[in-house]
């Protein structure tokens, strides 16, 4: 079956841009997960959905990132004047309530 | 807080022989730990998975692991290596969360274990 996708799966950007990264999880899971992996680093938790609602988003570094699933299913993580350090690979993962988590590929961002 | 620790940053093995990967965890009740693969330019794939049942865990690809709790550690371990081996490994814990009125995981990775496997 499907799995998690991710698109796009590379994003190059400018200092200050705005950028949109979306997840589309494996039909039918409830959870759904955005980690982010840095060079040479471990995948660090951003955010967790359950459903709709965003139920832990302690890992987001500051303001300038949020995210939505507004129906449950695909979510989009936005990252608002992008900073260099924002570089890294962004992976989205979904489960079945506490099951096993999916990744998908990932997308690979780079702020110039 | 929950930890993990990957003792070895890369581990180089020839093909064919056995293949050792070490971690360590810290967590204040009983984890649930993880191994997870990822190959170049490709997503994190499971490995094998431990939740409190049997102390030895066999996964995908002949790899395995054991849950030793007197020494926090669930080292990753395959007899004979292949070629396609040579990736990255992770070890991961989960901290069950609750919120939004269910439970959930929340992972805590390693740093990473590079494998090598020479012909």
């Amino acid at each position: 079956g499907a799995g998690v996708s991710q698109t796009p799966s590379n994003k190059v950007t400018e200092k200050g841009k705005y950028v949109e990264l979306r997840c589309d999880p494996i039909s039918g899971h409830t959870a759904l997960y955005w980690y982010r992996q840095s060079l040479g680093q471990g995948p660090e938790f951003l955010i967790y959905f359950q459903g709709t609602g965003a139920a832990d988003d302690s890992g987001l570094p500051n303001d300038r990132f949020f995210a939505v699933r507004p129906e449950g299913s695909v979510s989009t993580l936005k990252i608002q004047r992008t900073e260099r350090g924002d570089s890294a690979v962004y992976l989205c993962a979904s489960s079945q309530g506490t099951d096993t988590q999916y990744f998908g590929p990932g997308t690979r961002l780079t702020v110039l | 807080a929950q930890s993990v620790t990957q003792l070895d940053s890369h581990v180089s093995v020839s093909e064919g022989t056995p293949v050792l990967l070490r971690c360590n965890y810290s967590s204040s009740y009983s984890p649930s730990l993880f191994w997870y693969v990822q190959h170049p330019n490709k997503g994190l794939q499971l490995l094998l998975k431990y939740t409190s049942a049997a102390t030895l865990v066999k996964g995908i690809n002949g790899f395995e692991a054991e849950f030793k709790k007197s020494e926090t550690s669930f080292h990753l371990t395959k007899p004979s290596a292949h070629m396609s081996d040579a990736a990255e490994y992770f070890c991961v814990v989960s901290d069950k969360g609750f919120a939004g009125g269910t439970s959930y995981g929340k992972l805590t990775f390693g740093q990473g274990t590079i494998l090598t496997v020479h012909p």
